[in-house]
């Protein structure tokens, strides 16, 4: 039973557009939501998180949106570029428990 | 990178053998934890430790056992190894007990034959 869904397990968005990448939870407890990025044969880093009291949270061109009753999330990367092509994982916490990762979606940047 | 060093990198093993996997850390942070990741499940966790000698369960910790005598050092026993241990073990480090503060290595990928 998946508590974090990435339901797309790909997209491939054109240089310069923006990515929108989505992450939905079935858990109202999640109090607090990460994005991390991962490069082949290297491990996750983390990119951008958001606290369940806030809607919005913006770092750069990274910009995570927060809509608890619709228990989703997503990760907006404008303008994306080659670099941005790798997975990128939505990930969720309650309190102390640890951290349910969902299954991924790679991101292709095409030129 | 953070001062976490997996080893080996590469592994490739045969079913009922048992396996060693070694996480490293310079930085002297408290916490360690093991992940799995596979196609279609994200990183799960298998086992973290809190200290030397502390250690506890994650999500996915049947056929698995760890062992934390130095700080610096974390390790990941397949006691006997199976085909459904074939994955990309990461190993993470933290200085708090914030799981989402943790740093990962790079990865150790184990293909058990």
């Amino acid at each position: 039973d998946q508590q974090v869904k990435q339901n797309s397990p790909s997209l491939s968005v054109q240089e310069g557009r923006i990515s929108i990448l989505n992450c939905d939870y079935t858990n109202s407890m999640f109090d607090y939501f990460l994005w991390y990025k991962k490069y082949p044969a290297e491990g996750p880093t983390f990119l951008i998180s958001i606290s369940s009291i806030k809607d919005k949270n913006e770092d750069g061109r990274f910009t995570v949106f927060l809509n608890k009753s619709a228990k989703h999330l997503s990760l907006h990367i404008v303008p994306s570029q080659p670099g941005d092509s790798a997975v990128y994982f939505c990930a969720a916490i309650k309190g102390d428990d640890k951290i349910i990762f969902g299954k991924g979606t790679r991101l292709h940047i095409l030129p | 990178d953070a001062g976490i060093t997996q080893s080996p990198r590469h592994k490739v093993t045969e079913t009922g053998t048992p396996v060693t996997l070694r996480c490293h850390q310079t930085e002297n942070h408290r916490y360690m934890y093991w992940y799995r990741q596979d196609p279609g499940h994200g990183l799960r966790l298998i086992h973290y430790s809190y200290g030397v000698k502390d250690t506890d369960k994650g999500e996915v910790s049947d056929g698995y056992s760890v062992s934390r005598s130095k700080t610096e050092d974390f390790l990941l026993t397949l006691e006997s190894a199976t085909s459904s241990q074939t994955s990309v073990y990461f190993c993470a480090i933290s200085e708090s007990d914030r799981e989402d503060e943790a740093f990962f290595g790079q990865g150790t990928r184990l293909t058990v034959v």
